[in-house]
């Protein structure tokens, strides 16, 4: 079985650009999270998508956006990029909403310049 | 405001030489409290989910415990692939998020 995918793996940006990160989540998984992780720090909590709908906002500024596809899929847009947004950002998936042990992607590794 | 402190930042270990990682938290409505493996560049692994006070949960050289404002996770007799970063994370309140700590930074030596 494949596990949640995340595209692309690796990535740089130039500050004030925008960026889009992109996941598919296990076969079957309704529900997508996304979290922010800074070298260092433990992983930050930025939304959580359930059926297209957005059940959960983290303390993030207005630039960080997502939504979820009918395929259950999900994007995470970031505007007007700064060198503050370079870190590591993982996408989790889960059948339902609250469940044990959310299984996360490798990440996409961002860098802004 | 909902914490979750990790102790120590890191940690060096002889080959066999077991040792507990500590996890507190201060947190309203605690719902679980879960442990991950994190190897460098790859997203957390799923270890174990503890419920309530007194419940203990393991897995090969591992056992997690849970007390009514910490938990530990012992390791016993480790090898060299037991080194990774152990978060801890707490579920709490009404909302579905994670709250992670730091982790701690585990290196066994053969």
């Amino acid at each position: 079985d494949a596990g949640v995918t995340q595209s692309p793996t690796h990535l740089i940006k130039t500050r004030g650009q925008q960026v889009t990160l992109r996941c598919s989540p296990i076969s079957g998984h309704k529900s997508v999270s996304w979290y922010q992780q800074v070298l260092g720090q433990g992983p930050q909590f930025i939304f959580q998508y359930y059926e297209k709908e957005e059940r959960g906002r983290g303390n993030f500024p207005d630039r960080f956006s997502a939504r979820q596809f009918p395929n259950y899929s999900s994007e995470l847009n970031v505007n007007a990029l700064l060198l503050g947004d370079s870190a590591l950002y993982l996408c989790a998936s889960s059948l339902v909403v609250q469940q044990d042990g959310y299984t996360f992607g490798s990440g996409t590794r961002l860098t802004v310049v | 405001e909902d914490q979750v402190t990790q102790s120590p930042e890191a940690l060096r270990l002889q080959e066999g030489e077991s040792s507990s990682l500590n996890c507190s938290y201060t947190v309203s409505g605690l719902r679980g409290l879960f442990w991950y493996r994190q190897d460098p560049g790859k997203g957390p692994e799923f270890l174990f989910t503890l419920y309530s006070a007194g419940e203990e949960k393991e897995k090969e050289r591992l056992k997690a415990t849970l007390t009514k404002k910490e938990s530990f996770l012992h390791i016993t007799a480790p090898k060299p692939e037991d080194s990774a970063t152990y978060l801890c994370a707490v579920q709490a309140g009404t909302g579905n998020q994670f709250y992670f700590g730091t982790g701690t930074s585990l290196t066994v030596i053969p």
